[in-house]
């Protein structure tokens, strides 16, 4: 089974912190995706990566940037965090080819106060 | 701009009725259109999953139909059940690209 593991459930940050998410996948997965979930936005994507070192522009990665230095880890960051980012990150990954499901892990509910 | 539209964003149900969630898209080049299932405290997984080559596809309680004319599909719970209580995410995709959702459909099936 796969098991993509974020390693906050929660996280409480203060406005201009720079914060750190973090996401393991054990299956070996070339993709990886990091989306924010919003009431009424759905699941929005920030940034994606087809392998290591390699990231690409979702729909709104405005104020966040990834690294991937590995290929089971994948990091969100937050340069400067601020109230309008407090939300739910959702990371996934996939393998790659065809239409292979997303699996995602169980989200970090980020609050920015 | 919003390629997959979702609707509607909230639905109650009691136990045994049917559950339908709709969305259309806009893209045409949209070839593969899935359905996520979210429990509360739980990342998004995989319910069911259609092509446009065919009009309906059925695994257990759970269908989806698709109209390509319409640019519409529709997921269909039947005999719903409590333990169906869950947000529904439908998404579409193409080739390559990334996938597009939905913004969600949040039921709550009642005894």
């Amino acid at each position: 089974d796969v098991k993509v593991t974020q390693s906050s459930r929660y996280l409480v940050k203060r406005t201009g912190e720079k914060v750190f998410l973090e996401c393991v996948q054990d299956m070996d997965h070339e993709n990886m995706f990091w989306y924010r979930q919003d009431p009424g936005l759905g699941l929005r994507l920030i940034y994606f990566s087809y392998d290591v070192k390699m990231k690409e522009k979702g729909d709104i990665p405005e104020g966040y940037s990834v690294s991937r230095e590995k290929k089971e880890r994948f990091s969100l960051i937050l340069e400067s965090a601020s109230t309008n980012q407090t939300s739910m990150y959702l990371c996934a990954s996939r393998t790659t080819g065809g239409n292979s499901p997303l699996h995602f892990g169980n989200g970090t509910r980020l609050t920015v106060t | 701009q919003q390629q997959v539209k979702q609707s509607p964003q909230s639905l109650i149900v009691q136990k045994g009725g049917i559950s339908i969630i709709n969305c259309a898209y806009e893209n045409t080049a949209f070839d593969y259109f899935p359905w996520y299932q979210q429990f509360p405290g739980k990342g998004p997984a995989l319910l069911i999953a259609i092509r446009p080559d065919v009009s309906e596809k059925k695994e257990g309680r759970f269908t989806i139909s698709f109209n390509k004319s319409a640019k519409q599909f529709s997921l269909h719970i039947m005999d719903s059940q409590p333990g169906d209580s869950a947000t529904y995410f439908c998404a579409a995709k193409f080739s390559a690209s990334k996938l597009t959702f939905g913004t969600g459909t949040r039921l709550q099936v009642t005894l």
